[in-house]
């Protein structure tokens, strides 16, 4: 089972629109990391926010954290062509594993 | 630095039989995990191992089994293949010792079982 439910499922947007994509899960956390997956390949690791942590950015990344609602936010500023690829949350709740969410897809038409 | 690489990166094999696939971490990583991805689970945890101590395992059948060796290059493998098993196989490697931080995927092994 997965710990993470991610929303929405797909998106289309723009080029140079921004991009937002949530995640809830369901236990305690250490932290709350997300990743992006280009076309079936390995996953790049994006930004990790810790517990104690409310936003974090990297770039054109913007990430929130509210452990009290057990969800986090992942924002993409000023998308690219580039930034089509499916993006997963992962959490780690001190048990060795990451537990990833469903992904939401995003394309973004040029 | 030279990234996580597993092989094969493609395998075709029956059902019944069986297959090993293979990880190497990044230099220096000891902690290395294993995940099954298919476009109806999403992506499922198998296994962690951490200087050759699996510390965690997933709820998959006791087919999938896995090991870590003295350098951390890991294997996994799978006996009597079902058709289910067909799967990209991902493979991370982590610097971190206490707990899952950041994750280095390798490229993975996409698995077709006939």
């Amino acid at each position: 089972s997965q710990q993470g439910e991610e929303d929405p499922q797909a998106l289309s947007i723009q080029e140079g629109e921004n991009a937002t994509m949530n995640c809830s899960y369901k236990t305690s956390i250490n932290n709350l990391q997300w990743y992006r997956q280009n076309s079936g390949r390995g996953l790049v690791h994006l930004i990790l926010i810790r517990s104690n942590e409310r936003e974090k950015h990297s770039g054109r990344l913007r990430v929130t954290l509210d452990t009290s609602k057990k969800s986090s936010s992942l924002l993409i500023t000023a998308s690219r062509a580039a930034d089509t690829a499916s993006y997963f949350c992962a959490t780690d709740a001190n048990d060795y594993k990451l537990s990833f969410g469903a992904g939401t897809t995003v394309t973004v038409r040029a | 630095k030279a990234g996580v690489t597993q092989t094969p990166r493609y395998l075709i094999k029956t059902r019944g039989q069986q297959v090993t696939l293979s990880c190497s971490p990044i230099s220096g990583h000891r902690s290395v995990s294993w995940y099954q991805q298919t476009p109806g689970q999403g992506l499922q945890f198998l296994f962690e191992y951490f200087s050759e101590t699996q510390r965690n395992k997933g709820n998959f059948p006791g087919r999938f089994s896995g090991r870590q060796f003295s350098n951390s290059r890991s294997e996994m493998n799978v006996s009597t293949l079902e058709l289910g098993d067909s799967a990209l196989y991902l493979c991370a490697s982590s610097p971190e010792q206490g707990r899952a931080g950041e994750q280095y995927f390798g490229p993975g092994t996409r698995l077709t079982v006939t």
